[in-house]
């Protein structure tokens, strides 16, 4: 089993539209939890890591459910320039970090 | 800014050649990491290290060696490249040590081909 499971999509969206992407993870021990964002051929960047109590920035919210290992995100008005490969991304105990393989999201204008 | 650079952005090698792949961080992060990047399967771990000459083996080590000599630095060797290591390669850095912060950022990668 995947250490960490998405959903690849591609999801594809109006602009403005709401869309929400979930994750799985598979060690109930892992402690911290991210969404990057991957645009095409560009490296990882950090969106935003998730809290236990949920967290927001701006149009994006971020949910973690311990109990069901799911982590979720969700970007409300979507924009153009929101289009990109969106990871997620769990760290066990110690430095090793695990990415899903990512969910495509392309907004259409 | 953190700044994490690789030494190329492409390269082409043979099967058989010894390839080098280098990177470099300039916020002094205790830890480093190679990951390689395939259409399907994302981002794997392939060695870390989280001080100078440590390291310790991730998911899929074989095939490569790394060194950590310097703290800003840490290559990953191909001893003797195969075909199926064609793949992008990434490394990142985070800072790790006493603040524990696991943000990770990443050099724009190295896109290597091996015919």
């Amino acid at each position: 089993r995947k250490e960490v499971e998405q959903d690849p999509g591609p999801f594809n969206v109006p602009e403005g539209a709401t869309v929400a992407f979930n994750c799985t993870y598979s060690n109930s021990a892992s402690q911290s939890f991210f969404w990057y964002r991957q645009d095409c051929r560009k490296e990882p960047k950090l969106l935003m890591s998730v809290y236990s109590s949920g967290n927001e920035d701006g149009r994006f919210t971020a949910q973690l459910n311990r109990a069901s290992q799911y982590i979720s995100l969700l970007i409300r008005d979507s924009k153009l320039s929101d289009s990109a490969t969106y990871l997620c991304v769990v760290r066990h105990t110690g430095n090793q970090f695990y990415f899903g393989t990512g969910t495509s999201l392309t907004v259409i204008p | 800014d953190v700044k994490v650079t690789q030494s190329s952005r492409y390269l082409v090698k043979r099967t058989g050649e010894k390839v080098f792949l280098e990177c470099v961080q300039d916020m002094d992060h205790e830890n480093m990491f190679w990951y390689r990047q395939d259409p399907g399967l994302g981002l794997r771990l392939i060695y870390f290290s989280y001080d100078v000459k440590m390291k310790e083996k991730g998911d899929i080590p074989e095939g490569y060696s790394v060194s950590r000599e310097k703290k800003e630095r840490f290559s990953l060797i191909l001893e003797s490249a195969s075909t199926n290591q064609t793949s992008m390669y990434l490394c990142a850095s985070s800072p790790g040590g006493r603040e524990n912060t696991d943000t990770q950022y990443f050099g724009p990668g190295t896109r290597l081909t091996v015919l």
